[in-house]
């Protein structure tokens, strides 16, 4: 198994552009999970899908982040209009729903961006 | 979003001490408690799962209790190396929000050679 895949690792925009990051989760694993690692928050939950639906999206900032899972196999997460205080690493992470909390999460390598 | 604490949040200790850092959380609702070890530039990658009053788990040198009752688990490091140098983080989940995971601000462990 390939793991959790996100793309792009690193990129650096322009404030005012859009951003689209991407997660391909863990075959087999129905919840997936996108998180931000800043300084300030630590590593923050933004939203989490369970069966592709989008179960709690409280963590997402502002109006200007979005996240959609199309299929079971693919995610994003949108950022548009970008600023420099979304400078973070964004992390995807995905299992196994099954039985409730007893199963981990695995995480993706992570997506560095950086807004100018 | 569940009140967890992890104390302390920085350690620094000398290759070969034994150490342990402790997770606070809720004990009413509890479902199950997990442990991720979380090095810079990395994913976090998770170590333990831990759903009953009293469980131990053991992995390599590392290992954690679970009390839920009073509502803390304890992380050991026996004989600590430098490449064990990482953010040591823990997720409780509650009976009915068990499909969120928050992630506390962790415990940041040094060792120093």
């Amino acid at each position: 198994d390939a793991g959790v895949i996100q793309s792009p690792r690193h990129e650096v925009t322009e404030m005012g552009q859009e951003v689209t990051l991407r997660c391909k989760p863990i075959s087999g694993h129905n919840s997936l999970f996108w998180y931000r690692q800043t300084m300030m928050r630590g590593l923050e939950l933004l939203i989490y899908f369970n069966n592709n639906v989008p179960i709690d999206d409280s963590g997402m900032p502002e109006d200007r982040f979005s996240a959609k899972m199309p299929n079971a196999s693919f995610s994003t997460l949108k950022i548009q209009p970008s600023e420099p205080r979304d400078s973070a690493v964004y992390f995807c992470a995905s299992r196994n729903q099954g039985a409730g909390g007893a199963n981990v999460l695995t995480f993706g390598a992570g997506s560095r961006l950086t807004v100018l | 979003i569940l009140n967890v604490e992890q104390s302390p949040q920085s350690l620094h200790v000398q290759e070969g001490d034994s150490t342990n850092f402790t997770c606070s959380f809720p004990s009413s609702n509890f479902y199950a408690l997990h442990w991720y070890r979380w090095e810079t530039a990395k994913s976090p990658e998770a170590l333990f799962v831990m759903t009953l009053n009293g469980d131990e788990k053991k992995k390599g040198r590392i290992s954690a209790t679970l009390n839920t009752k009073e509502g803390y688990s304890y992380l050991y490091i026996k004989g600590s190396q430098p490449e064990d140098s990482a953010t040591y983080l823990c997720v409780p989940t509650l009976a009915g929000s068990a499909r969120q995971l928050t992630f506390g601000s962790g415990t940041q462990l040094t060792v120093l050679p």
